[in-house]
C-alpha cells in the first residue's frame, strides 16, 4: 500500500472554476501536510502547509485536513491557466524526526481557456 | 525570503568524472536535504542534515557523498556515476527537522554519459 496516494490525472477544469485535488495517507501518526506546485522542468514550490484538522485559506487556495479520515485536499478557486501544473501532496511522517517528507505521485492539473 | 540557491543549473559528466553540486541558504534554517527526482516521478529523499550533522541516509550508494561545511552550505560530491543517476537533484531546507515547511532550490539537472 502506497503511503501517500493521489489521483495522477490529468484533472481538467475550465478557467474560473474550482479545482479540487485530493490526497490520502496511510500513517495515522502523520502530523504535517504540505502541497507543492511543480511546473514542468522546475522545482517544487510550497503553496500550502496544514497541521491541524479543518480548513486553511491563503488567497485562492484552501487546504483541508481530516485526520480521522486520513485525507487532505487542496481547493483552487477561480482557476487560471497559470495554475496548470503538477500538484504534489507531501506528508511528514512521525518517524523519529528528520522531517522526512513522503510525496504522492502528483496530480496534473490543466486549466482550460 | 525563502530562497535556496543551487549551482550549477546543468551538469553533464562522464562515468569516470568527479563533480560536486552546491546548495546555499541564508534563512537561518538548520535542516538541509538532498532529493533526487526522475521525470514524472515525485522527489525521493537522499540525505538529511540537521544542525550540520547527517541524520538520515536513505541507503544511497556511496558514489554520492554529502557534505555540510556549515549551516548555510550543503554539497553533494559525485564520483563514478551511472547513466541511471541522470536526474534533477534538488536541495531543500527547513527551519528545523521537526515537520517544518521545506523550501526547494531550483535544482541541478544532471546528465551522466
Amino acid at each position: 500500500q502506497k503511503e501517500v496516494e493521489q489521483n495522477s490525472g490529468p484533472l481538467s477544469v475550465p478557467e474560473g472554476a474550482i479545482a479540487s485535488l485530493n490526497c490520502t495517507y496511510s500513517d495515522r501518526v502523520s502530523q504535517s501536510f504540505f502541497w507543492y506546485r511543480q511546473y514542468s522542468g522546475k522545482s517544487p514550490e510550497l503553496i500550502m502547509s496544514i497541521y491541524s484538522n479543518g480548513d486553511k485559506e491563503d488567497g485562492r487556495f484552501t487546504a483541508q485536513l481530516n485526520k480521522a479520515s486520513q485525507y487532505v485536499s487542496l481547493l483552487i478557486r477561480d482557476s487560471q491557466p497559470s495554475d496548470s501544473a503538477t500538484y504534489l501532496c507531501a506528508v511528514s511522517l512521525a518517524a523519529g524526526g528528520g522531517n522526512k517528507l513522503t510525496f504522492g505521485t502528483g496530480t496534473q492539473l490543466k486549466v482550460e481557456l | 525570503d525563502t530562497e535556496v540557491t543551487q549551482t550549477p543549473k546543468h551538469l553533464v559528466m562522464g562515468m569516470t568524472n568527479k563533480k560536486s553540486l552546491k546548495c546555499e541558504q541564508h534563512m537561518g534554517h538548520r535542516a538541509m536535504y538532498w532529493y533526487k527526482q526522475k521525470a514524472k516521478k515525485p522527489p525521493e529523499l537522499m540525505f538529511v542534515y540537521s544542525y550540520e550533522k547527517l541524520s538520515i541516509n536513505e541507503s544511497v550508494p556511496s558514489r554520492f557523498s554529502p557534505e555540510c561545511p556549515n549551516s548555510s552550505l550543503l554539497n553533494l560530491h559525485l564520483h563514478a556515476l551511472q547513466p541511471e543517476d541522470s536526474a534533477l537533484y534538488l536541495c531543500a531546507s527547513s527551519y528545523t527537522d521537526r515537520g517544518n515547511e521545506q523550501y526547494f532550490g531550483p535544482g541541478t539537472r544532471l546528465t551522466v554519459t
